[in-house]
Order: C-alpha cells, then sequence, then structure tokens
C-alpha cells in the first residue's frame, strides 16, 4: 500500500470548516484512499473513502486532485465532538482481506 | 446496534501469565482482524481472518494466537504474557468479498492491558 503523509496536528475554530490535507504522491491507480478517526481511547471511526472521483456522506466530503497524489477530507462545520486524530489510508483493491496501515495521523483540535 | 464488542474492556496480568481477549461482532461480516495500538502510534495488524476457518499474520503476530471460533467470533491468546505487550488492543470486521476489498472496517473499543 503507497505510504501518506499528514501533518501532525491542526487547529479549527468550531463552526468553520475543517480541511484536512493527506499526500499520497506513490498511489496506483487500484488504491482506494480511506479516511478513518479516533476520538480520544475509542476504537477507530470509519469516515469515507474514495477512488477518484469526489465523495460525500453525512459526515464529511473527500476531495481527491486529478492525478489522485493528494486528497482532503473537510469536515464542514466542525464542532468539539470533531476533536480527533484522523488517519488518512491508502488501500489495494482487490489486495485481499488484508488489514489497514495506520500511520500517525493528524490531531485535530476544535477551539470553541 | 452493538457492532464489534470487545471483553474485557481492562486487564493488568503478571509477566507469564495468559489470557484471551474475545471479539463479536454482530454485522455477519467474514473478515475479523486484530490490532494493537502503543501510545502516540497508529494501530498495528497483529492477526486477520479473511473468512471463518482461515487465519494470517498480520505486522506484529510474535507472542499471539488467534482462534476464529465461528463468524462471530475472533479471539486473540497471549500464551505467556511480557511487558512489551503492554497496549490497548482493537479488535475489527469488514465485509470481504472476492471481486474487491474496498468495504470499511468497524471497530470495537478496545481492551486496554497492563502488563507487570
Amino acid at each position: 500500500d503507497a505510504k501518506t503523509t499528514q501533518p501532525p496536528s491542526m487547529d479549527c475554530a468550531e463552526g468553520r470548516a475543517a480541511n484536512l490535507p493527506c499526500n499520497h504522491s506513490t498511489i496506483s491507480g487500484n488504491e482506494y484512499v480511506y479516511w478513518y478517526r479516533q476520538i480520544h481511547s475509542q476504537g477507530p471511526q470509519y469516515i469515507i473513502h474514495g477512488l477518484k472521483n469526489n465523495e460525500t456522506n453525512e459526515m464529511a466530503s473527500l476531495i481527491i486532485t486529478e492525478d489522485r497524489k493528494s486528497s482532503t477530507l473537510i469536515l464542514p462545520h466542525a464542532t468539539l465532538r470533531d476533536t480527533a486524530v484522523y488517519y488518512c489510508i491508502v488501500r489495494v483493491v482487490g489486495g485481499g482481506a488484508d488489514g489497514l496501515t495506520f500511520g500517525k495521523g493528524t490531531h485535530l483540535i476544535i477551539q470553541p | 446496534n452493538a457492532g464489534v464488542t470487545q471483553t474485557p474492556k481492562f486487564q493488568v496480568l503478571k509477566t507469564g501469565q495468559s489470557m484471551t481477549l474475545q471479539c463479536a461482532q454482530d454485522m455477519n461480516h467474514n473478515s475479523m482482524y486484530w490490532y494493537r495500538q502503543d501510545p502516540g502510534m497508529g494501530l498495528r495488524l497483529i492477526y486477520y481472518s479473511a473468512s471463518e476457518g482461515t487465519t494470517d499474520k498480520g505486522e506484529v503476530p510474535n507472542g499471539y494466537n488467534v482462534s476464529r471460533l465461528n463468524k462471530r467470533e475472533f479471539s486473540l491468546r497471549l500464551e505467556s504474557a511480557a511487558p512489551s505487550q503492554t497496549s490497548v488492543y482493537f479488535c475489527a470486521s469488514s465485509e470481504f468479498l472476492q471481486s474487491y476489498s474496498n468495504q470499511p472496517q468497524h471497530f470495537g473499543d478496545g481492551t486496554r492491558l497492563s502488563i507487570l
């Protein structure tokens, strides 16, 4: 699976959009981009994933650049409960049922 | 709406003791996983089970054994606990399909294990 690079930490004001970047410059054509988050002491929570088109669900939007070398997770109206570590993970499609490779992620802190 | 349930939530062991961490999922998923998370680090895969009856090693399998008891349950056993195995252990499950494998994993809330 391709390696990802994320900033170690970010701040965002409550009510504003939080934009979390991820670099995956070595991504292959058959690799999906996944985002998970981990709120303190809890298990990771799936947020969204995509291959090459932008995706949106009830939690967030995922914007993938046309060359697929980077992506941005957008939380449109951040709340204090969105304070968490956010993980960007790249994974091969059809590569078997093996696990996810977690880096250190971005610690997003929502400020009141 | 249980999802993935792990027991126990906390455990303290002495070096050399053995124990089994239990995991059960009610989403009818065929793949299950065990991860460990050390302080300040991301999760690392210990073992996984693509389907009932199969298990495979992950990144850090040494010192652990697993059993896929049935489709719902996947247990992790420490035969002789060591202080280096002090960690938070997470179980996860997902729906794995042969034709593609982009389904997300769903995680339990973890077992916090301390080995003295």
